[in-house]
């Protein structure tokens, strides 16, 4: 049973550019959530999708969007890229009403 | 200030010593707490969960909540190498809904 995948592994981007990032579920979640983990921080929630549906949304400016597809694969769009959204970027993945998330590992992202 | 606070270490033992890793929080509306650990490069792995105040034990883990004082702690018995990591608390007030992370302490076990 595969876990929570993620791709790319590593992305290069210059400022101003878009970038899309996208992540695979574990078999038979539900909800993704996207959080941004900056170097020595912890993670921080960016949004949750479930049922197609943006569900609750952190601290985060409209650059960053997403999309949940029916398969409950979902993707992240960050556009207009800024120095400061490099770090690393995680998926992780739950069903509805669990108290587990499994998080994948991550695409880091620099941004030059 | 954060509204979870964790210190970021790093936090040296030897083999085989017990560790205390603990964070303090703001939000009296959390209810369930959590502690993940990171290896490098990696994502975050769910170590143990808990929704209540008291202890609770798995191998040679174990979480304890204190509410009235918003602290929770995790130790670690007869550390090993392979316990070298980052170890982070996270928080929330329905688990299935945003958590709220503490930054990270890192963990290094002398052999």
């Amino acid at each position: 049973d595969a876990g929570v995948t993620q791709s790319p592994t590593h992305l290069i981007k210059t400022r101003g550019q878009q970038v899309t990032l996208r992540c695979s579920p574990k078999s038979g979640h539900d909800t993704v959530s996207w959080y941004q983990q900056a170097l020595g921080q912890g993670p921080q929630f960016i949004f949750q999708y479930y049922e197609e549906e943006e569900r609750q949304r952190g601290n985060f400016p409209d650059r960053f969007s997403g999309h949940q597809f029916p398969n409950y694969s979902s993707e992240l769009n960050v556009n207009a890229l800024l120095l400061g959204d490099s770090a690393l970027y995680l998926c992780a993945s739950s069903l509805v009403g669990a108290d587990e998330q499994f998080f994948g590992p991550g695409t880091r992202l620099t941004v030059l | 200030q954060k509204e979870v606070e964790q210190d970021p270490g790093p936090l040296s033992v030897p083999e085989g010593a017990i560790v205390s890793l603990n964070c303090t929080y703001s939000n009296s509306a959390f209810q369930y707490f959590m502690w993940y650990r990171q290896y490098s490069r990696k994502g975050p792995e769910l170590l143990m969960y808990t929704y209540s105040s008291g202890n609770k034990e798995d191998g040679r883990f174990t979480a304890q909540v204190d509410k009235s004082s918003k602290y929770i702690s995790l130790f670690i018995r007869d550390s090993q190498p392979s316990d070298s990591a980052t170890y982070l608390c996270a928080m929330g007030v329905d688990s299935n809904y945003q958590l709220i992370w503490g930054a990270g302490t890192k963990l290094i076990i002398k052999p």
